[in-house]
């Protein structure tokens, strides 16, 4: 079974530039989710997807981020003006179900400059 | 806003003793919980979920639950270096976001 699939898996960008991030999850499964982790602490959610709606972003700051999941299956996460703040890995994860464990994928290693 | 409590460590053990990491969670109405795994530079592992206060055993890895306590482990016996690694303790919350909130995970070295 393949695995969360993300590209890229390092960008570097310099303040105020504009980055976007893919993501394909395991086949089959319903719920993705993208997450920002930064050095030191565990991931933080961002937002979730069941299918291409969303269930959860209460932890986006809407007015840089923006996130799609078209077609139920893969996704992009947007930044837009990028800050030196949004410098963290983006982990991108699927599940089966909302309640059900979640896999990870490699992460996106995002550097402002 | 869910508070997830670990002891960031870090932790270091001997080759072949038993690591014992450990997790409080706030929310009392918490379900699932789930121990993952990253080396440093990787993305998280899934190792073990519990659902059940209790015992789960899964080769050399026991997650221990105590939902009175509000308190989840991970045993990790006959440690290996391989072993060194951060562990994140996670916990789905189903009382209102239905997502998971992680803790700030603690770092283990297995010496050998």
């Amino acid at each position: 079974e393949a695995g969360v699939a993300q590209s890229p898996r390092y960008k570097i960008i310099e303040k105020r530039q504009s980055v976007a991030f893919w993501c394909n999850p395991i086949s089959g499964h319903a719920t993705l989710y993208w997450y920002q982790q930064i050095l030191g602490q565990g991931p933080k959610l961002l937002i979730q997807f069941q299918n291409n709606g969303v269930v959860d972003d209460s932890q986006l700051p809407k007015d840089r981020f923006s996130a799609e999941r078209l077609k139920g299956v893969d996704s992009t996460l947007k930044i837009q003006p990028a800050k030196l703040e949004d410098s963290a890995v983006y982990l991108c994860a699927s599940s089966q179900g909302y309640d059900q464990p979640q896999h990870f994928g490699d992460g996106t290693r995002l550097s402002i400059l | 806003q869910k508070e997830v409590e670990q002891n960031s460590g870090p932790l270091s053990v001997p080759e072949g003793a038993i690591a014992s990491l450990n997790c409080t969670y706030s929310d009392r109405g918490s379900q699932s919980f789930f121990w993952y795994r990253q080396y440093s530079g990787k993305s998280p592992e899934l190792i073990m979920f519990i659902y059940s206060n209790g015992d789960k055993e899964d080769g050399r890895f026991t997650a221990q639950l105590n939902k009175a306590s509000q308190y989840v482990s991970l045993l990790i016996r006959d440690s290996q270096p391989s072993d060194s690694a951060t562990y994140l303790c996670a916990v789905f919350d189903q009382t209102g976001a239905n997502n998971l909130f992680f803790g700030t995970g603690t770092r283990l070295t297995v010496i050998p």
